[in-house]
């Protein structure tokens, strides 16, 4: 079984569209994080959950929308997709939000946006 | 604010040869530290931590110890494998968020 899974793996589309990236966790974790990869591996958070509650928004264009229908789950949404926003994004789930906690890695989805 | 350095790459290397990546910090407080691991194609891995000044984190032949005098986590190995080709990054994280704040990474090739 998949730990952290993320859909789709791989997202094409055009400039201007909006687009929903899904993840879920059956860890039983009860905070899920997204990070942006991009074009040169390097690695930011973007936002963090703690039991559906927003706990990280870091400076990230409103055009991004995170949602938490339960803890086993966060989707990320954007809006007027830009060609800045092509990168690969990874979805991560911990067992609480401390510093302690090892972080469970999705597969990540790659966005390009054309 | 928090970050990370790594030493640049990539770092290309003979089998059985021994492997360092260096790693320094910058912290305000006493971070956790972590190395994880990026193979092609695949989501990042948790290779190793340490949580405290002098800890020793190892897994798979793999070792990193908590230098707090030094600010660093340099990741060794004694005896690469083909295998371990990846992308490396060293991370830290501070306080109760969970937040990670990673280095930039290095490739590192094994050629056999």
């Amino acid at each position: 079984d998949t730990a952290v899974s993320q859909t789709p793996k791989y997202l094409v589309t055009q400039m201007g569209n909006d687009k929903s990236i899904k993840c879920e966790q059956n860890l039983g974790h009860d905070t899920m994080y997204w990070y942006k990869q991009d074009s040169k591996k390097f690695l930011k958070i973007m936002f963090s959950y703690n039991n559906k509650e927003l706990i990280i928004n870091e400076t990230v264009p409103n055009r991004f929308s995170p949602k938490s229908p339960d803890k086993a789950h966060l989707n990320l949404h954007i809006n007027s997709l830009e060609l800045g926003d092509s990168a690969v994004y990874f979805c991560a789930s911990s067992r609480g939000g401390g510093q302690y906690n090892e972080q469970f890695f999705g597969p990540g989805t790659r966005l390009t946006v054309l | 604010g928090d970050s990370v350095t790594q030493m640049e790459g990539p770092v290309t290397l003979s089998e059985e040869a021994f492997l360092t990546i260096n790693c320094t910090y910058t912290a305000t407080g006493y971070p956790s530290l972590f190395w994880y691991v990026q193979y092609p194609g695949e989501g990042l891995q948790l290779l190793l931590k340490a949580t405290k000044a002098d800890d020793k984190g190892s897994n798979k032949g793999f070792e990193a110890t908590y230098r707090k005098e030094t600010t660093s986590f340099h990741l060794e190995k004694g005896s690469v494998q083909v295998s371990d080709s990846a992308v490396y990054f060293c991370a830290l994280s501070e306080g109760n968020t969970g937040k990670l704040i990673f280095g930039q990474g290095t490739t590192l090739q094994v050629k056999p």
